[in-house]
């Protein structure tokens, strides 16, 4: 079956960048969906359609992609972003879904 | 900018069923791919299937874990996403997310499965 990779962890400092990166073959074709999920709280999509920002969500989450890989990059990282955070792609036949394992992001 | 509410959650003995249900409020629901996601305790999101606009076909798609116990469908006249679940397993314990476009999500409702 499919599968999204993403690493298990990243830490970074406060105002400092985190990149968090999503691997799949189907990734050229597919767009992806980045979400953000703090303890005990439903997912909030953060960056939809590989790089579009939903109203709400700060400038300094930002989606891009380069070939199979897609990196969900938080600038200027702030303590409120301390949370899981996973990748959503479909198949190459876009018959099902997937979503990554999830990356947890700590601020140190 | 959208609601979704779900309900239908709760204890239940492994073999039982039940029907989770998501209302659906403040955007055009009948124009909508619907899906569910589920969360066991401690663990990432699993998604679980989704159905198509009536326009579209109104076909379901299943993830392999559910597929032939699970079933989704859809009320269009009153706003409302349904999800059949039959011979629950102790694995389908989870939060079941009902998500729209992919973007909206609900707050989710606790199934258990345990004897």
């Amino acid at each position: 079956s499919y599968e999204l990779t993403q690493p298990p962890s990243v830490s970074v400092s406060p105002g400092q960048t985190a990149r968090i990166t999503c691997s799949g073959d189907a990734l050229p074709n597919q767009y992806v969906y980045w979400y953000q999920q703090k303890p005990g709280q439903a997912p909030l999509v953060v960056i939809y359609k590989d790089s579009e920002r939903p109203s709400g969500i700060p400038e300094r989450f930002s989606g891009s992609t380069s070939g199979t890989t897609v990196t969900l990059t938080i600038s200027g990282v702030q303590a409120e972003d301390e949370a899981d955070y996973y990748c959503q792609s479909t198949d190459s036949n876009d018959s099902s879904y997937v979503f990554g394992s999830g990356t947890k992001v700590t601020v140190l | 900018e959208g609601q979704l509410v779900e309900s239908g959650g709760g204890l239940v003995e492994p073999g039982g069923s039940l029907r989770l249900s998501c209302a659906a409020s403040g955007f055009t629901f009948r124009n909508a791919r619907m899906s569910w996601v589920r969360q066991a305790p401690g663990k990432g999101l699993e998604w679980v299937g989704r159905i198509q606009r009536n326009g579209d076909g109104g076909t379901t798609d299943y993830a392999a874990p559910v597929k032939g116990r699970f079933t989704i469908s859809r009320d269009d006249s009153k706003n409302m996403l349904y999800l059949q679940m039959n011979s629950l397993k102790t694995e389908d314990t989870a939060v079941y997310y009902c998500v729209t476009g992919l973007i909206k999500w609900g707050q989710g409702t606790l199934v258990t499965v345990s004897s």
